[in-house]
């Protein structure tokens, strides 16, 4: 199993560009999230969704979309990007959104000129 | 208003001893606490949590201790190895916002052979 996985890895973009981080996992997952950490900082909840369909907003969502068409898939839009969207990106998934452990990709780190 | 908080960056032990990792919370809502593992440049990963309903909780070298009416849990590592060493977030969510953790800043722990 692959778990959860990130593409890009590493991205830099000009500001004002938009673009969309990937996130898939393949362990039949209902719950999928997106963090940002910061230096220093720990995670914060950008977006999340409960199930295909279903999405929601998190602590910091401003200047992102999401979207969950299937199960498996929760991307991350960055509709236009600004330098304090400068961050590491984490997509994590759990069984559902009941009280239980996540599991992360590996990040995508972003920075934005 | 920081709902979770690690008030130690960093921690320094040596190998083979006991490594103590702090965490406060605010929140009085909160009932689920985890913490994970972070090394540089993955995702964090579950080590160990804790429900409300329990002050204890142990998985081989790890215990999580939970004092509700002090709103604090700690970590402990027993013995402390060299592999130890990464960052370590204390996250907490309740049942009406499962899913949605909120995370510590993290703290470095370095176990020095």
């Amino acid at each position: 199993n692959a778990g959860v996985t990130q593409t890009p890895k590493f991205q830099v973009l000009k500001t004002g560009q938009s673009m969309t981080l990937q996130c898939a996992q393949d362990m039949n997952h209902e719950y999928m999230s997106w963090y940002r950490q910061d230096p220093g900082m720990g995670l914060r909840l950008i977006h999340y969704s409960v199930g295909a369909g279903i999405t929601d907003q998190g602590e910091v969502p401003n200047g992102y979309n999401v979207s969950r068409s299937t199960t498996e898939d929760f991307p991350l839009r960055l509709l236009s990007a600004a330098p304090s969207q400068t961050s590491v990106y984490f997509c994590a998934s759990s069984r559902d959104s009941s009280n239980q452990p996540q599991h992360f990709g590996d990040g995508t780190r972003l920075s934005i000129l | 208003d920081q709902q979770v908080k690690q008030n130690s960056p960093s921690l320094s032990v040596q190998e083979g001893r006991i490594s103590i990792l702090n965490c406060d919370y605010t929140n009085s809502m909160f009932d689920y606490f985890l913490w994970y593992k972070k090394y540089p440049a993955e995702g964090p990963t579950f080590l160990i949590s804790i429900s409300s309903i329990k002050d204890k909780n142990e998985d081989g070298r790890f215990t999580v201790f939970l004092n509700k009416s002090a709103k604090h849990l700690s970590l402990h590592i027993v013995p402390s190895q060299p592999g130890d060493s990464a960052v370590y977030f204390c996250a907490a969510s309740d049942r009406v916002n499962a899913g949605k953790s909120t995370f510590g800043d993290g703290t470095t722990l370095t176990v020095k052979p």
